[in-house]
């Protein structure tokens, strides 16, 4: 059974641009949830989405946004990027409803902001 | 507020040696705790799982033990190794939030030989 695929592994950007990140879940998993790490603030949750619906939001500004599609793949947009949003971005799967008893993480993307 | 705090931040231990990671949450209602070991750059993977109910769960040469009562936990690492190097995290999992985790800022283990 394949893992959490997420891409592009690195990614750099210029101040004011937008990226997109997408994340891959388990075959069967409903649930994607997306989090930030940084070295200052270690692992925060940005959303969750579970079948096509944002079910839970962290406390990041609008410039963080989400969406799922109908295959459960999911994709993180972030415009208008600043510097302070260099971090790694992990997604995690689950396979049913709220609360799973297991979460899988991807290997990340690490997006650098120049 | 939903918290997790853990330590040490940081520990280094010689190779062969026992060491125990100590993890404090104020999360509530709680559902469940994890621990995960995190190794640089890559993604979190899972080692214990326990809920409510659960006073203790191994995994190899990781036990962890909850205590939901003091809403504590410790992650036991027995007889380490140079790849037990990584961080370790605690995370817990609100009842009442979806799969949103709630994540301790970590505990970074090295292991000398």
């Amino acid at each position: 059974k394949a893992g959490v695929t997420q891409t592009p592994r690195y990614l750099i950007k210029t101040r004011g641009q937008q990226v997109t990140l997408s994340c891959s879940p388990i075959s069967g998993h409903r649930s994607v949830s997306w989090y930030q790490q940084t070295p200052g603030q270690g692992l925060q949750f940005l959303f969750e989405y579970f079948s096509e619906t944002q079910r839970n939001k962290g406390n990041f500004p609008g410039r963080f946004s989400g969406r799922q599609f109908s295959n459960s793949r999911s994709e993180m947009n972030v415009s208008t990027l600043e510097l302070g949003d260099s971090a790694l971005y992990l997604c995690a799967s689950s396979s049913q409803g709220a609360p799973a008893t297991e979460a899988f993480f991807g290997q990340g993307t690490r997006l650098t902001v120049v | 507020k939903n918290q997790v705090e853990q330590s040490p931040q940081s520990l280094i231990i010689l190779e062969g040696k026992n060491c125990t990671l100590q993890c404090n949450y104020t999360v509530s209602p709680f559902s469940n705790l994890r621990w995960y070991k995190q190794d640089t750059g890559r993604g979190p993977v899972s080692l214990t799982i326990m809920t409510f109910s659960e006073n203790t769960k191994s995994n190899g040469r990781y036990t962890a033990t909850l205590d939901a009562d003091t809403k504590q936990s410790s992650l036991h690492i027995t007889a380490s190794q140079l790849s037990d190097s990584a961080s370790y995290i605690c995370v817990v999992t609100n009842n009442n939030a979806g799969n949103m985790l709630t994540f301790g800022g970590g505990t970074r283990l090295m292991v000398k030989p």
